[in-house]
């Protein structure tokens, strides 16, 4: 079993729906990242979270520490929202250096 | 966005001959990562770097090894490439590293190695 889960794998939505991704992590954190994985392969880090909630335009993203449990939100859903979707929590092992990743969320938004 | 150059950015090696990746960075921050990506697995922690000259195993090391002679630049080496480090390889940057809760990490663009 992967210490960090996402659901669901695969993702595919009207425009202009609203867009609902979690993630469910076993280790001990001290972060939860939220990061976009674009189709040409680049990375880029949405949020970074210890506690509550936090809101990026169309973006939502929420932790809750006692249930291990993140979710990315995204509202009003555009085409150019296609792209997969990573949480990774910032593992305690390894000086807290490692980030543990969960497998991705493939989201495909049609016009 | 933060100044990552990885290179090269795609190669092909044969099995056994040994094979270097380079990241570069602008940014001047402290720590720096290397990563590889495989289908069915989230990204994982090959080696890191917490200043010059000051690098640690992560949790895929075997097989690699790493140096950091200056700040700018954090180099991977696969001593004899195998098949089974065909991969995409991604290195990455923070300012703080991890005992700052949540500091941001910016990646670089992904090394694409096959090994035939």
């Amino acid at each position: 079993k992967n210490e960090v889960e996402q659901s669901p794998q695969n993702l595919t939505a009207q425009e202009g729906e609203f867009i609902t991704i979690n993630c469910s992590y076993s280790v001990g954190i001290s972060a939860l990242h939220w990061l976009q994985q674009h189709p040409g392969g680049g990375i880029v880090s949405l949020f970074m979270l210890s506690s509550g909630k936090k809101k990026h335009g169309r973006l939502i993203a929420t932790i809750n520490i006692q249930e291990k449990h993140s979710s990315l939100h995204i509202t009003a859903s555009h085409p150019r929202d296609s792209a997969v979707y990573i949480c990774a929590a910032q593992d305690t092992n390894f000086g807290n250096e490692k980030l543990t990743f969960g497998t991705g969320t493939r989201l495909t938004i049609i016009p | 966005d933060a100044g990552i150059t990885q290179s090269p950015r795609h190669k092909v090696t044969e099995t056994g001959t040994p094979v270097t990746l380079r990241c570069h960075q602008t940014e001047n921050h402290r720590y720096m990562y290397w990563y590889r990506q495989d289908p069915g697995h989230g990204l994982r922690l090959i080696h890191y770097s917490y200043g010059v000259k000051d690098t640690d195993k992560g949790e895929v090391s075997d097989g690699y090894s790493v140096s950091r002679s200056k700040t700018e630049d954090f180099l991977l080496t696969l001593e004899s490439a195998t098949s089974s480090q065909t991969s995409v390889y991604f290195c990455a940057i923070s300012e703080f590293g991890g005992r700052i809760a949540g500091n941001t990490i910016y990646f670089g663009e992904g090394s694409w190695l096959t090994v035939v």
